[in-house]
């Protein structure tokens, strides 16, 4: 398997600008989560989703960010407006509770966001 | 509520010590443990986990960890250190059912000297 495969890898933008990071989980992984990371407030989670439904959104920190899960195969994080404080590295990762490899999550190799 | 702390955001070993990562935890039902690798510019890669089977685990590259209960720890060992160890490792927490959320801890970032 490819693992999780996130993209772009790295995006510089400029602030106002709107953003969009996409993920492709595992196949079959019916969990997804969404992080940032950063110096100052280490590893955060913004969101995950279950079977492509929102289950916690709690950790979105305002309404510039909002996230998506259309199909299984893929899911969006978009920040609209940016701003310079959004700069960080956003992960995902995805992972299938339904067997012995239960709660283990996956991660991708991130994308860094830099915001101008 | 669950919760993680890692002691020592920073810790340096010559090569060929003794690595010693330390994580405590608190939760109110029985965890499910991990650690995590970061190297630079990469994801987290698992290191190994504790699922309450055994509570000696051993993991990849050499790394092992030891649930302890009583003193609420999941320490992450290695005999050895290689100069390739060096690397940022994460503590996490999650509930043994219910929900599948990770509580990370702050994170050690681990040198190896030459």
């Amino acid at each position: 398997d490819a693992g999780v495969i996130q993209s772009p890898r790295h995006e510089v933008t400029e602030m106002g600008q709107e953003v969009t990071l996409r993920c492709k989980p595992i196949s079959g992984h019916d969990y997804l989560f969404w992080y940032r990371q950063t110096m100052m407030r280490g590893l955060e989670l913004l969101i995950y989703f279950n079977n492509n439904v929102p289950i916690d959104d709690s950790g979105m920190p305002e309404d510039r960010f909002s996230a998506k899960m259309p199909n299984a195969s893929f899911s969006t994080l978009k920040i609209q407006p940016s701003e310079p404080r959004d700069s960080a590295v956003y992960f995902c990762a995805s992972s299938f509770p339904g067997t012995a490899d239960a709660d283990t999550q996956y991660f991708g190799p991130g994308t860094r966001l830099t915001v101008l | 509520a669950q919760s993680v702390t890692q002691l020592g955001s920073h810790v340096s070993v010559s090569e060929g010590a003794l690595v010693l990562l330390r994580c405590n935890y608190s939760s109110s039902v029985p965890p499910y443990l991990f650690w995590y690798v970061q190297y630079p510019n990469q994801g987290l890669q698992l290191l190994l986990k504790y699922t309450s089977a055994a509570t000696l685990v051993k993991g990849i590259n050499g790394f092992e960890a030891e649930f302890k209960k009583s003193e609420t720890s999941f320490h992450l060992t290695k005999p050895s250190a290689h100069m390739s160890d060096a690397a940022e490792y994460f503590c996490a927490v999650s509930k043994a059912s219910g929900t599948y959320k990770y509580i990370f801890g702050t994170g050690t970032r681990l040198k190896v000297l030459a």
